[in-house]
C-alpha cells in the first residue's frame, strides 16, 4: 500500500549514458514533482506537473526531461549523464495545485544516482 | 526571491528533553509553511504545516510558532525521543506554486 513509489532505489551508472527513474502515486492526487537532493541534503524542485501538464520547470539542463503519460505516473529520463548529476531524486504528489492554493505534498523514498 | 535558512544546521538534544528548530524566511509573500521530516534513507514525511493566518499551530508532541513580523519559523518538538532523530526541513510557499525548502536541521536524540 505505498502511496508515493519510485524505481530503481539504486542507480550506479557512467557518465555519458542515458537513464530514467520511474514514479508512480495511487494517492489519486493530480500534481506530481520531481526534487534533487544534494550531497548536503539541500532539497531543490526540478519539475511539477498538473494533471500531465508541466507546470513549474525550474532551471535543469535540457538533459532532464520529465514524462507524464497519466496523473499517476511521472518518469524522470535522463541524457548524456554528468557527475554533477549525482544525488538522490524525489518523486512527490499532491492535490491539485491551483495559484493561490497550497497542498502538502507526499515524497517517495527516493532514487540514488551515482554517476561513474 | 525566496530563501530559506535554519540557524543551527545540527541539534543534540537528551532523550526526554524538549527540542527547538529554527527557521528564516525572506519571501514576505510567504504564505503558507511547512515541516518535514527526513529519515535515514528515506524520503522526507510531513510533520506540519501552518498558514499565515495563524501563528501557533499544535500537533501530536509538535508545535509550530511563526512570526511574520521577523519572517521566523520555529519546530517545536516534546519530548524528544530517540526516534524523532532525523533531518528537519521546514518549507515556505508564496507568490509561486514552488515549495521552498531550507538546508535542514539533523537532530541527534541521546539516550
Amino acid at each position: 500500500d505505498t502511496a508515493v513509489s519510485q524505481t530503481p532505489k539504486y542507480l550506479v551508472t557512467q557518465m555519458g549514458n542515458d537513464k530514467s527513474i520511474k514514479c508512480e502515486q495511487n494517492l489519486g492526487h493530480d500534481t506530481m514533482y520531481w526534487y534533487k537532493q544534494d550531497s548536503k541534503k539541500f532539497l531543490k524542485i526540478m519539475f511539477s506537473y498538473n494533471n500531465k501538464e508541466l507546470i513549474i520547470n525550474e532551471t535543469v539542463p535540457n538533459r532532464f526531461s520529465p514524462k507524464s503519460p497519466d496523473k499517476a505516473h511521472l518518469n524522470l529520463h535522463i541524457n548524456s549523464l554528468e557527475l554533477g548529476d549525482s544525488a538522490v531524486y524525489f518523486c512527490a504528489s499532491s492535490l491539485l495545485l491551483n495559484p493561490g492554493r497550497l497542498e502538502t505534498q507526499y515524497f517517495g523514498p527516493g532514487t540514488r544516482l551515482l554517476v561513474l | 526571491g525566496e530563501s530559506v535558512g535554519l540557524h543551527l544546521p545540527t541539534l543534540s538534544v537528551q532523550e526526554g528533553d524538549n527540542s527547538i528548530i529554527n527557521c528564516a524566511y525572506s519571501n514576505s509573500a510567504s504564505d503558507y509553511f511547512i515541516w518535514y521530516k527526513q529519515e535515514s534513507g528515506k524520503g522526507p514525511q510531513f510533520i506540519i504545516d501552518i498558514r499565515s493566518n495563524m501563528d501557533k499551530r499544535q500537533g501530536q508532541r509538535v508545535t509550530v510558532l511563526l512570526n511574520k513580523t521577523v519572517k521566523h519559523l520555529s519546530l517545536q518538538i516534546a519530548a524528544t525521543q530517540p526516534g524523532d532523530s532525523a533531518v528537519y526541513f521546514c518549507g515556505t510557499q508564496g507568490g509561486s506554486e514552488k515549495l521552498v525548502f531550507g538546508k535542514g536541521t539533523k537532530l541527534t536524540v541521546n539516550p
